[in-house]
Formats: structure tokens, sequence, C-alpha cells
């Protein structure tokens, strides 16, 4: 069945490093990929999502393109603040499916 | 806007009890989501329903879990008997259409420690 992997954490971060995430599914056809946020002591969130190949989702400084030739969907950030310490979970979704995620990474930023 | 809202908070049972927990979806949002997220895993499906009908529970432990969504709004989950591997955060979402390329909208969840 479909599934997705991500880079094992944590990952610790000095504010203003530079962040990737990696992230790879396994899917028939081509579902939709998002990522997800859940700050401490929230709930998850939506960060981005893309829908085709070569889609890039962006949010908040984040960025993430949809590469259907590695089926990856690695998430990008330029310069990290401590704010963004949270864990961050891969999904996909195929059309009028729930979602399946990732085991999800978590991501400490210090000043 | 109000969100989804979980209750309880917190749940600790022993093994063998019953438990229910409780969601309230965001207004006028057809599809309703429980799932289940163990220490150091990702959310995984337990069931979804459209309005009040059920679209995916393959993944739902029916001899023990059972799930109801009255009235296409409430929904309520129920675990009779309690497993120790019961232990876990059970969150509930909701979306507004059809799934798929939806932005899900989730709940604080309900952290269940089975004894």
């Amino acid at each position: 069945g479909d599934s997705v992997t991500q880079m094992e954490g944590p990952v610790t971060l000095s504010e203003e490093a530079f962040l990737t995430i990696n992230c790879t599914y396994t899917a028939t056809g081509y579902p939709s990929l998002f990522w997800y946020v859940q700050y401490p002591g929230e709930g998850l969130q939506l960060l981005l999502k893309a829908t085709k190949a070569d889609d890039k989702g962006s949010n908040k400084g984040f960025e993430a393109t949809y590469r259907k030739e590695t089926t990856s969907f690695h998430l990008e950030k330029g310069s990290v603040q401590v704010s963004d310490s949270a864990v961050y979970f891969c999904a996909l979704a195929h059309a009028g499916t729930a979602l399946i995620f990732g085991k999800g990474t978590t991501l400490s930023v210090s000043s | 806007e109000a969100g989804v809202a979980q209750s309880p908070r917190y749940k600790i049972i022993e093994k063998r009890q019953s438990v229910a927990f409780w969601c309230n979806p965001i207004s006028g949002h057809a599809t309703l989501y429980w799932y289940q997220q163990i220490l150091g895993q990702g959310p995984k499906l337990l069931i979804q329903f459209q309005n009040n009908g059920v679209v995916d529970d393959s993944q739902l432990p029916k001899d023990r879990f059972s799930a109801e969504r009255l009235k296409g709004v409430d929904s309520t989950l129920k675990i009779q008997p309690a497993k120790l591997e019961d232990s876990a955060v059970y969150l509930c979402a909701s979306s507004l259409g059809v799934p798929g390329n939806e932005k899900l909208f989730f709940g604080s969840g309900t952290q269940l420690s089975v004894l």
C-alpha cells in the first residue's frame, strides 16, 4: 500500500541555519502531498501542500517541491527561527481518501 | 471560527475497561476522521465519515473499537475492552468536502493511557 518515509529525528539547528527534512513516498498514481506541523501543545495544522508534479508549496518561509521522478517532497527553509521548533509530518492523499502520514521529524532550534 | 473540539483531554484507565471519546467538528464540515497516534509514530487513520456514513474503516479493530457520527455532526469513538497497546493520542479531524487535496483541521486530541 501507499506509504511515506521521513528522515529520522531529532534535527537540532541553530537559529538562522538552513533546514532540510527529507520525505519520500510510495504510491500508485499521483497523490497530493502535504506537510503538517505540530507545535508544542497544539494540534496538527497544515503547513503547505502540492497537488501535482513539479508544483511548489510554500508558507511561512518553508518550501517543498513535488518531485515525481524521485518520489520526494523535501521540506526546506533558508533560515530557521526558534519558533519553528515543532514536529513536522509529511503526508499524502489520493482523491477521496484520507491522509497517510509519515512518522514525523522533530525539529529543535536554539538561539 | 471555532476549531475541532475534543474531550476529554486526558484519560487514564485500566486494561479491560471501556472508554469513549467525543468530537465536535467545525460547523459545516462534511468529512470527519479519527486517527490514532502512538508515541513516536505518525497518525494512523481509524475511520473516516462522510456526513453520517462510513467511508473507510478498514484499519479500525472492530472487535474492540466502534465509532458513530450521529446526524452527520458530532462523533464518538469507543474502545471496549481496552488493551495496553491502545495507549495513544486519539485525534479527530474534519474537512469541508471530499478529501484528497482538502485541508484537514485537527483537534488537540485525547491522550489515553491504559495501565
